[in-house]
């Protein structure tokens, strides 16, 4: 079965300092590879994905984050954070050939952005 | 387009107690998910919609938990008897289905359930 790895539970970080968030999943032939966020009080929201194609995906507020097969990793990144970026953050894997729906989530990132 | 919508928001129980929460999916959407999201970890999936019919409920604790969704649009997830271990977010997802392929899943703003 997949599992997910997010070996930094918080992450403090300055304002408009670079950030990466680690992400591994176990080996698979093939998966599906997603980066969620929670905001306070909110759901999660999809910011990410990777399911084919270019390894390197980017979202609309400037995170991207990068497939890498040999090392089973998809760390999320951004050059510059704003205060706004402060949530937890989750990365996810499925897998397509056997259950392409079923989203197994790691136990998140908890960003928080110092002003 | 409106979001998925839960409601209560908060519920506070003692244990042995009953509770209910109720998921109302983005219109359209075939396919409806609950989750438990336990403090300081990620969400696990309970059970899987297709329209009415279950798709996968292999991680619910069926002795204590239930859920329906008789119409095959809202759906309701009880817990008879609570207990304090299952103190969590539970969260309902939706997403359109079509076929053998990804479907983004979206997801409510969760039900924050505290036993005690």
């Amino acid at each position: 079965a997949q599992s997910v790895t997010q070996l930094d539970s918080q992450v403090p970080v300055f304002e408009e300092a670079p950030v990466e968030l680690r992400c591994n999943y176990s080996s698979s032939v093939s998966v599906y590879l997603f980066w969620y966020v929670q905001y306070p009080n909110q759901g999660l929201q999809l910011l990410l994905k990777y399911l084919s194609g270019s390894t390197l995906v980017e979202s609309i507020n400037g995170f991207e984050a990068e497939f890498n097969k040999s090392q089973t990793s998809f760390h999320l990144r951004k050059p510059s954070v704003h205060i706004s970026d402060t949530a937890e953050y989750f990365c996810a894997v499925s897998d397509p050939k056997t259950s392409y729906d079923k989203v197994i989530f790691g136990p998140g990132t908890s960003l928080s952005v110092i002003p | 387009e409106a979001g998925v919508a839960q409601s209560p928001r908060y519920k506070i129980i003692e244990k042995r107690q009953s509770v209910a929460f109720w998921c109302n999916p983005i219109s359209g959407h075939a396919t409806l998910y609950w989750y438990q999201q336990i403090l300081g970890q990620g969400p696990k999936l309970l059970i899987q919609f297709q329209n009415n019919g279950v798709v996968d409920d292999s991680q619910l604790p069926k002795d204590r938990f239930s859920a329906e969704r008789l119409k095959g649009v809202d759906s309701t997830l009880k817990i008879q008897p609570a207990k304090l271990e299952d103190s969590a977010v539970y969260l309902c997802a939706s997403s359109l289905f079509r076929g053998n392929s990804y479907n983004e899943q979206f997801f409510g703003p969760g039900t924050r359930l505290t036993v005690l």
